[in-house]
């Protein structure tokens, strides 16, 4: 699966779009985007997929580049309890998932 | 609706000893996984099921023992427990290995 960089932190304003970037300039046409975070204590918690068109849930969205080599997770309104390690992940249908370091988001009120 | 729930979710035991970590799921999925997490390695595979009666090792599979008899158990065995398993292990499930769904986490300490 390829490989992802993610920004090691960054802050947010309480009520503004978190906009979270991930770079995977070698992934391949059958590999997914996958994003999870991990609030502090507990266990990783899926937020959103997708493979290259964007995708949107309720709790964010996704805009993956046309050439699919960089992404961009937004959570639209941050809130307190969106603190927490946003990891995103690439891989191919049935593969495993792996984790990297995530990029630690802090929601300042 | 109880999705994926662990126990204990706190352990401590003695080196040596043998502890098994439960995993339980109610959503019938077919893939079940273990992972561990310490500081500064983030999260790593340990185990993995793809049906009942069928496991795989992951990325440190060393020193654990897994069995899937029934699809929503996957208990997880440290045959005899060293302190460097000291960690927080989350079971996860998913229907066709793509989105996983995590449980709330078991904090091990070994003494």
């Amino acid at each position: 699966d390829a490989k992802t960089t993610q920004p090691t932190s960054m802050d947010c304003a309480e009520g503004r779009a978190a906009n979270l970037p991930c770079n995977h300039s070698t992934i391949s046409g059958n590999e997914y985007v996958y994003w999870y975070r991990q609030i502090h204590s507990q266990g990783p918690q899926y937020i959103i997929h997708g493979l290259k068109n964007n995708e949107t849930n309720e709790m964010a969205s996704l805009i993956i580049t046309e050439d699919r080599k960089s992404s961009t997770l937004i959570l639209p309104h941050a809130t307190l309890r969106d603190t927490a390690v946003y990891y995103c992940i690439v891989k191919a249908a049935g593969n495993k998932l792996t984790f990297g370091g995530g990029t630690r988001v802090l929601v300042k009120p | 609706d109880a999705g994926i729930t662990q126990s204990p979710r706190y352990k401590i035991t003695e080196t040596g000893r043998q502890v098994t970590l439960m995993c339980h799921q109610t959503w019938s999925h077919s893939y079940m996984f273990w992972y561990r997490q310490d500081l500064g390695h983030g999260l790593r595979l340990i185990y993995y099921s793809a049906a009942a009666d069928i496991t795989d090792k992951g990325e440190v599979p060393d020193g654990y023992v897994v069995s899937r008899s029934k699809t929503e158990n996957f208990p997880l065995t440290l045959e005899s427990a060293t302190r460097s398993q000291t960690s927080v292990y989350f079971c996860a499930s998913s229907l066709w290995a793509d989105t996983q769904y995590f449980g709330p986490g078991t904090r091990l300490t070994v003494l």
